[in-house]
Order: structure tokens, then C-alpha cells, then sequence
């Protein structure tokens, strides 16, 4: 039962610290999503990538937020310095792309910053 | 103006009666997907069903249709027979434009289902 899994499960940092959040898409799928889930913004798109490329990072805060995929089974998503705002879930989703292809889900990050 | 629109905060239903939760879209776009996923206490999103704008037919999966109409910029879930572990939240979600996989979502509908 192929799964995007996502580490850590839960992350209590305090402000100012680096966070970095890991997820592995499902085998086989080149489209990997990074969403962030709040109670007043809902679900927003940050990053998505395509074959490990860039193709649309206009939802993320360029300052303090980075999304990378070093290889094709890992994505990261990293804050520095992290601040109280920045608490949410962070949800990683994979897919393969193109009309019609639902994206999967990871089981998400709750990130909480003190 | 909100690309998608999810317009009831909460719904209740009875076992295993049908339930019909709202979604309006806004796009010029004649090209666009609309989506609906679960999401229950757990957390995890769950996908549930899909259309696309030059689908014919109406989609369904299972005991999830989706009565989308063109002309309305409307796409409605449609539960039938519903059951206890139906209750989450429920998202639609539009992808618009064919050069994009970027989803955008809606505020969510909390469904309740009791028995």
C-alpha cells in the first residue's frame, strides 16, 4: 500500500530556530506538493515541483521558507528562523501530474513554534 | 472574489440518507479539474472523486457523485447512504488551466452523520 510519508509527525520548536520537515512521495510519482493548513487561511499551496524542478513557489514566504527535493524519493521544506505564525500543519502530496491526476496526501507535520 | 466557495460550515445527516454538500467555482478558464476530498479527525486528506470541465458526464465513485453544473460554476458532492464514518471535513478543490497542478481549496464543509 503505497504511502507519501512525512517526518517528523509533530515538531514543537521554539522562535527563532530552524525547522526542517521530510517527506517521501510515492514510488514512481514526479509531482510533489508542499501545502500548509490553518484555521484562518485553510489549505494554501506553498511549493510544487515537478521531475525535482521548481515549477511554482509563489504561496511561500521567500525569506524565511525553502523547499528543495535533493533526490527523487525526498522532499524537504525548511523554515529559518521560525516564528509563532508559522505554526500550522504542513501537508506534503505527490502525484503524478497532469488533467485529472488526484494528488496524494501525506499524513502531514502539526508544527507548533513557541 | 474566492475561486472556490464551500458555502455551508456544517451539515448534518442521518444514517444512510443522502447528503449534498455545496461547491461554487469562479474561473474564466475554459479548462479547469474540480476535486473533492475527505478529511476526517485523523487528519489525513483523503481524495474522493474528480471532474473535468469537458467531461460529458456527471462523475462518480461508489456512493460519491458529483452534480456539476456547467453553467451554475457549480460542483456538488453528493453522498448517498451515508454512514457513521462518513463524518469529516469535506473540501472541493479547483485546478485551473491545463499548465498548472496548483489546487486551490475551499474553506471546507464539517459533515455530521448520526445515527
Amino acid at each position: 500500500d503505497a504511502r507519501v510519508t512525512q517526518t517528523p509527525r509533530d515538531k514543537v520548536t521554539e522562535m527563532g530556530q530552524e525547522v526542517t520537515m521530510r517527506c517521501q512521495p510515492i514510488l514512481g510519482h514526479n509531482t510533489v506538493f508542499w501545502y500548509r493548513q490553518t484555521m484562518m487561511q485553510g489549505l494554501e499551496l506553498l511549493a510544487y515541483f515537478r521531475n525535482r524542478a521548481p515549477l511554482d513557489d509563489s504561496g511561500m514566504p521567500k525569506d524565511r521558507f525553502s523547499a528543495e527535493m535533493p533526490d527523487a524519493t525526498l522532499a524537504t521544506l525548511k523554515i529559518q528562523p521560525s516564528e509563532p505564525r508559522d505554526s500550522a500543519v504542513y501537508f506534503c502530496a505527490s502525484g503524478l501530474g497532469g488533467r485529472g491526476n488526484e494528488q496524494f496526501f501525506g499524513p502531514g507535520t502539526r508544527l507548533t513554534v513557541l | 472574489a474566492q475561486k472556490i466557495t464551500q458555502t455551508q460550515p456544517g451539515m448534518f445527516v442521518q444514517e444512510k440518507e443522502a447528503v449534498t454538500l455545496d461547491c461554487t467555482y469562479d474561473t474564466s478558464d475554459p479548462s479547469y479539474g474540480l476535486f473533492w476530498y475527505k478529511q476526517p479527525s485523523s487528519g489525513e486528506m483523503i481524495f474522493l472523486i474528480y471532474q473535468g470541465s469537458y467531461d460529458q458526464q456527471n462523475a462518480t465513485e461508489g456512493r460519491y457523485s458529483l452534480n456539476f453544473q456547467k453553467a451554475r460554476k457549480s460542483a456538488n458532492l453528493v453522498i448517498s447512504a451515508s454512514q457513521l464514518g462518513d463524518s469529516a471535513m469535506y473540501f472541493c478543490a479547483m485546478r485551473e488551466g491545463v499548465n498548472t497542478d496548483k489546487l486551490i481549496f475551499g474553506t471546507g464543509t464539517r459533515l455530521q452523520v448520526f445515527p
